[in-house]
Formats: C-alpha cells, structure tokens, sequence
C-alpha cells in the first residue's frame, strides 16, 4: 500500500507570496492533518480535515489554510509568507484517530 | 504554551543498553499518548501508544509507561540497537482529537 505523498519536498519563496502544498493520504483514509514542524516548537498541530471539511483547527494565523478535496487529498495554503513560515510541513492521515501515518514533509524556506 | 514537553533534547546509550526517554505534559485531560520515530529525511513513524486508563503497554523491545498523578510519560527501550538512532516525539490526544507533540529527544545508541 502506497504510503503518504507530499509535493514538492523542497520549496524556496520569497517573503509576502503565497504557497500551496499538496498531500494525498493513503488509501482509505479519509482524515487528513497538518502540522508544522519547526526546530525550537516541535510539530504543532494546524488543522484536520474529515470528508472534505475542516473537523479541527490549531492556533494558527488566518493566512493558513487548507482544504481537502473528494478523493481525500488535501492541500495547504500559506498567504503572505513571513520568514518565520519557513519550517517543516508535515502532512498525516488516518483511518482512525488514534494512529497517524505522515507523510516525508514538504520544507519551505522563506527569503 | 507548549503542554506536551520532552526536556532533554539529546541521549546517548550503549548498544543493548536500555534507553529511557521521557515527556511531560500539563494537560489532564489528554486521553491518550503515543510515542513517535523519526528518522531525517522522513516523516514520523508511530512506535507505541497508549491509553489514559492504563499505565503500561509493551510492544516487544518498546514499552511505555503513563505515570498520571506526575503527568508523565515514558518510553523504555530494551535492549537499544543502533538502528534506534532517531529523534522520538512524544504526542498527546485530547477530547477533542487534537494531538499535541513535544519537540523531540534525539537518541544515539553507539555500537
């Protein structure tokens, strides 16, 4: 069974533009989470999505969001990028709740 | 507020050595914790978890252990082999399905 994927891996934006990341959970799986890893916070959680609607949401600015469409990929949309965006993003789905499976992270750097 | 915390940032053990790693968390109404690995270059993988109403679970060389009244948790390894070497995070659950991670303990076994 596939595992899950995350486009791009590696991405280089300039401060004030916007970035979409993509993810697409493993098969069956319906729930999809977002998080962002950065090295002095750890992974802090920035949403979840269930059947294409937000079921969760972390304390993250509004120029984060996401949406997830009907065969269960998710994309995460940053506006307005801050050098403090750049981090580790880290994309998870499951088909229960308790068990994550995540994906290899998409690391966006901001200039 | 980080509610779920790993203060050691770093171990090292003996291969076959046991290796303890531990996190802390504030919250009392997590109901459930889990412990994941990560290697670089990948996402996180899930270890073991483990349900507020117990106090232990064993899953081969891994075990946790839940100390409520310290809000503590633990995980053992047991014997450590080299290919432990990883950064684990600690996660936590609440009523609400959002998961809280510490910030990872790096652990080197040497051969």
């Amino acid at each position: 069974k596939a595992g899950v994927t995350q486009t791009p891996r590696y991405l280089i934006k300039t401060r004030g533009q916007q970035v979409t990341l993509s993810c697409s959970p493993i098969s069956g799986h319906r729930s999809v989470s977002w998080y962002q890893q950065t090295p002095g916070q750890g992974l802090q959680f920035l949403f979840e999505y269930f059947s294409e609607t937000q079921r969760n949401k972390g304390n993250f600015p509004g120029r984060f969001s996401g949406r997830q469409f009907s065969n269960s990929r998710s994309e995460m949309n940053v506006s307005t990028l801050e050098l403090g965006d750049s981090a580790l993003y880290l994309c998870a789905s499951s088909l229960d709740i308790y068990e994550q499976y995540f994906g290899p992270g998409t690391r966006l750097t901001v200039t | 507020d980080q509610q779920v915390k790993q203060n050691s940032p770093s171990l090292s053990v003996q291969e076959g050595r046991i290796s303890i790693l531990n996190c802390d968390y504030t919250n009392s109404m997590f109901d459930y914790f889990l412990w994941y690995k990560k290697y670089p270059a990948e996402g996180p993988t899930f270890l073991i978890s483990i349900s507020s109403i117990k106090d232990k679970n064993e899953d081969g060389r891994f075990t946790v252990f839940l100390n409520k009244s310290a809000k503590h948790l633990s995980l053992h390894i047991v014997p450590s082999q080299p290919g432990d070497s990883a950064v684990y995070f600690c996660a936590a659950k609440n009523s609400g399905n959002q998961f809280y991670f510490g910030t990872g303990t790096s652990l080197t076994v040497i051969p």
